[in-house]
């Protein structure tokens, strides 16, 4: 079945630092690709995501590029925040006749000191 | 405009008793999506509604788990007779029109439930 796997965190950055996470897939077909983010208290928030190969998500400074030859779908943000702070989730939504379930990864915990 | 929301946030409940667990979705969303999250892990997806129709139950765990949404817009979670591995926050998530892979999910905050 389909499946994501993100780097384990926690993730533990100073403010300004360069940030990746990385995110692989598995999955039959074509997926569509997700980074969500859950900041503390909240719900989870689309962050960015991608629909089919070499597409590119951004958003708030963040981006992520759907490669197909390695199923990866890595975040990166060039000069993190504070207020980056959260946990973010790699997820896909395959092209079947089930497109509408989200497989998500188990999340990466980002905490960006001052 | 409002978000979806979920109703109890936080629920505590002894092993054996039922609960419910709401869920409101965004005004006019056609999609409503259930999820489970155990503490450490990522959403797992329970069951989905288009309108008032329960299209897909695959992931739901157990026939103690039971989903409704008679009028097609809020929905309520039914877990009879609860165990200890049913702990988790549950998540509700709706989209605006008939689901599909590019549809973003507008997700609640989430009722978290705890099982003694």
């Amino acid at each position: 079945g389909d499946s994501v796997t993100q780097m384990e965190g926690p993730v533990t950055l100073s403010e300004e630092a360069f940030l990746t996470i990385n995110c692989t897939y598995t999955a039959t077909g074509y997926p569509s690709l997700f980074w969500y983010v859950q900041y503390p208290g909240e719900g989870l928030q689309l962050l960015l995501k991608a629909t089919k190969a070499d597409d590119k998500g951004s958003n708030k400074g963040f981006e992520a590029t759907y490669r197909k030859e390695t199923t990866s779908f890595h975040l990166e943000k060039g000069s993190v925040q504070v207020s980056d702070s959260a946990v973010y989730f790699c997820a896909l939504a395959n092209s079947g006749g089930s497109n509408y379930k989200l497989t998500f990864g188990k999340g990466t915990l980002l905490t960006v000191n001052p | 405009g409002a978000g979806v929301s979920q109703s109890p946030r936080y629920k505590v409940a002894k092993r054996g008793q039922d609960v419910a667990l709401r869920c409101d979705p965004i005004s006019g969303h056609v999609s409503l999506f259930w999820y489970q999250q155990a503490l450490g892990q990522g959403p797992e997806f329970l069951t989905y509604f288009q309108n008032e129709a329960q299209l897909d139950k695959s992931g739901l765990p157990s026939d103690r788990f039971f989903a409704e949404r008679p009028e097609g817009s809020v929905s309520t979670l039914k877990i009879q007779r609860t165990q200890q591995e049913d702990s988790a926050v549950y998540l509700c998530a709706s989209s605006s029109r008939l689901a599909g892979g590019t549809d973003t999910q507008y997700f609640g905050p989430g009722t978290r439930l705890t099982v003694l």
